[in-house]
């Protein structure tokens, strides 16, 4: 059973920047996974931020950006804004399978 | 805009089949390179993906669910939908659909919530 890792919780301040990373238990990830972002808020279903690892969305706020970094899919969030406070989740393709991370829960404090 | 909207019961008896049907406005579901997807989330945890279908009907499943789902498309009503049979109180979740487009999950409707109890 394939296993995408996510860091379960992480903490930033107002204005900072924090990377959220997205590994695979079958080894590095790369491009050909497509890895995908979204953000949740509570009551609220998933939006999609960023997809094939670094495009945006039309509605993707200019402050996330995606990338690999060390073998991992990463989110970098610049200027970190109150209203980032989420839950983030990372999505892989494997071939026609995709596999959720358990996702990240981002403070901003 | 594209707009998917769940809809079904939101209540189903253990052992009975789980049926949702995903509504699709603002798109043709027969539109090529667009594959339709299930997603569901069970309270208070993460994501799950379930499945999804081309409007051709191809379809690809979640292989720890595979032997409980169908999911199938109604061009004439763009809609999409979900079987999920034998279902347990394990399947209460929160049931979404979504577009899966150029390895894309943009579009998701709002999600309907499941209980499966007696």
């Amino acid at each position: 059973q394939t296993v995408v890792t996510q860091e379960p919780s992480l903490t930033v301040s107002p204005g900072g920047t924090v990377t959220l990373t997205c590994a695979s238990s079958t080894g590095a990830v790369t491009s050909g996974y497509y890895p995908n972002w979204f953000q949740q808020k509570p009551g609220q279903a998933p939006r999609a931020l960023i997809y094939s690892t670094s495009n945006k969305h039309s509605w993707t706020p200019a402050r996330f950006s995606g990338s690999l970094l060390g073998g991992k899919a990463a989110l970098t969030l610049s200027g970190v804004q109150p209203e980032d406070e989420a839950e983030y989740y990372c999505l892989l393709y494997y071939g026609g399978a995709v596999v959720f991370g358990g996702g990240t829960k981002l403070t901003v404090l | 805009q594209v707009q998917l909207q769940e809809s079904g019961p939101g209540l189903v008896k253990p052992s009975q089949t789980l049926s949702l049907t995903c509504t699709v406005s603002g798109g043709s579901i027969s539109s090529g390179g667009y594959y339709w997807s299930w997603i569901r989330q069970h309270p208070g945890k993460g994501l799950e993906w379930i499945g999804y279908i081309y409007y051709s009907g191809s379809t690809y499943y979640n292989p720890s669910l595979k032997s409980r789902v169908t999911i199938s498309v109604d061009t004439s009503k763009n809609q999409f939908s979900l079987k999920l049979s034998s279902v347990t109180a394990a399947d209460t979740a929160v049931y979404y659909c979504a577009r899966n487009w150029v390895w894309s999950h943009d579009y998701w409707g709002q999600g309907t919530l499941v209980t499966v109890s007696s």
